[in-house]
């Protein structure tokens, strides 16, 4: 069974904090971990990819993989309102599988101004 | 500009019909995919095609029905054996041996 969990929150942060937003896989072969924002009604798209382990920044987005624990994580720094959506979690069950992503139930996160 | 559209925007079922959403993509990515998500929980794959004339059941595959005649379209029909269609169903794309998928903007379904 593969699986993808995450804290389904709201994680609510002050503006300017550093929110943290947390995903565990079950299945230790996976090879790709993707994070998508998604705004209410609208649909997913894609803040960032991460391959290795360690930490991989791009702007005020980091994310941090652990494949030993098997969990990968994203902070978003100086968190501002319009951060505020769901943050899903998307793993890649590797090869053999044709590229499919299994999707964890996302983290609500609210940025109070 | 480049990328996936979906219509219509919102669609309506009567019970017993088929209703078919649309899936176009001008990006020339080989692979494409369906999901449903439902709210409250993440995206569960119903169908996916890695090429034209090709395509596999995702998870929930069961009382839907694709097509893959062409490069950058994939029909979704959602057929009146889908007892519960109710929700918001989301295409995506990818380009050829690529993992990160692209959506589009998706399709509300609702049953009258």
């Amino acid at each position: 069974q593969k699986e993808v969990e995450q804290n389904s929150g709201p994680l609510s942060v002050p503006e300017g904090a550093i929110a943290s937003l947390n995903c565990t896989y079950s299945d230790r072969g996976s090879q790709s971990f993707f994070w998508y924002r998604q705004y209410s009604g609208k649909s997913p798209e894609l803040i960032m990819s991460i391959y290795s382990n360690g930490d991989k920044e791009d702007g005020r987005f980091t994310a941090q993989l652990n494949k030993a624990s098997q969990y990968v994580s994203l902070l978003i720094r100086d968190s501002q309102p319009s951060d505020s959506a769901t943050y899903l979690c998307a793993v890649n069950w590797g090869r053999g599988y044709g590229n499919k992503l299994v999707f964890g139930a996302g983290t609500i996160l609210r940025v109070k101004s | 500009d480049g990328g996936i559209t979906q219509s219509p925007k919102y669609l309506f079922r009567k019970e017993g019909q088929n209703v078919t959403l649309s899936c176009e993509q001008n990006l020339n990515h080989d692979a494409m995919y369906w999901y449903r998500q439902d709210p409250g929980q993440g995206l569960r794959l119903i169908y996916y095609s890695q090429i034209v004339n090709d395509f596999q059941k995702g998870d929930i595959a069961e009382g839907y029905s694709v097509s893959r005649e062409k490069k950058e379209s994939f029909p979704l029909t959602v057929t009146s054996a889908q007892k519960n269609p109710t929700a918001f169903y989301l295409c995506a794309s990818a380009g050829q041996g690529q993992e990160t998928q692209y959506f589009g903007p998706g399709t509300r379904l609702l049953v009258l």
